[in-house]
């Protein structure tokens, strides 16, 4: 059974420039969350999507926004990124929403603003 | 805000023997206390939880202690592995979200 995959692994943007990540939860999974990962600020929750629906927001500025499509799969965007973004993003799955305990996570996509 | 307190930040151990990890809370509405590892380059992976009504949970090496009067709880792992070597994130769950402390580097020395 493949895991959460999450594209690109990788990127490197430049300051208010714009980026999408993409996440495809494991199969049967309907609840897709996001976190950011700093070492300053450690693992913090940006948004959870349960069937195409946002269930529960983080405490982020409107800049970062998300989607879940019928499929499943979620993307988030960052839209007039700052040095402050740089940050491993890791997209969560699970079979329904309010499973928290029960996440598995994506190996991230690894973003720099320069 | 963090309203999840992990300590040490960091802890070198020799093999076989006791990592000791620990977290307080904050906020009694939480109804799910996971603990995550994570190695490099890799996502957060599930280690083992418990939850409030449960004082004490085994899963082999790994055990966590749970003092709700004291809002704390605590992962032991014991004889503890090279393997083991990895960062270590207490947690919280409050509806849908997870509310994590801020990670233990623990390193296993051979």
């Amino acid at each position: 059974k493949a895991g959460v995959t999450q594209t690109p692994r990788y990127l490197i943007k430049t300051r208010g420039q714009q980026v999408t990540l993409s996440c495809s939860p494991i199969s049967g999974h309907r609840s897709v969350s996001w976190y950011q990962q700093t070492p300053g600020q450690g693992l913090q929750f940006l948004f959870e999507y349960f069937s195409e629906t946002q269930r529960n927001k983080g405490n982020f500025p409107g800049r970062f926004s998300g989607r879940q499509f019928s499929n499943s799969r979620s993307e988030m965007n960052v839209s007039t990124l700052e040095l402050g973004d740089s940050a491993l993003y890791l997209c969560a799955s699970s079979r329904r929403t309010g499973e928290t305990g029960e996440l598995f996570f994506g190996e991230g996509s690894r973003l720099t603003v320069l | 805000q963090q309203q999840v307190k992990q300590s040490p930040q960091s802890l070198i151990v020799q093999k076989g023997g006791i990592s000791i990890i620990n977290c307080a809370y904050e906020n009694t509405a939480f109804d799910y206390f996971p603990w995550y590892q994570q190695f490099p380059g890799k996502g957060p992976a599930l280690l083992i939880a418990i939850r409030p009504d449960v004082s004490e949970k085994k899963e082999g090496r790994f055990t966590i202690s749970f003092n709700k009067s004291a809002k704390q709880f605590s992962l032991h792992i014991m004889d503890s592995q090279p393997g083991d070597s990895a960062t270590y994130f207490c947690a919280e769950t409050s509806g849908s979200r997870l509310t994590f402390g801020e990670g233990t580097q623990l390193t296993v020395n051979p």
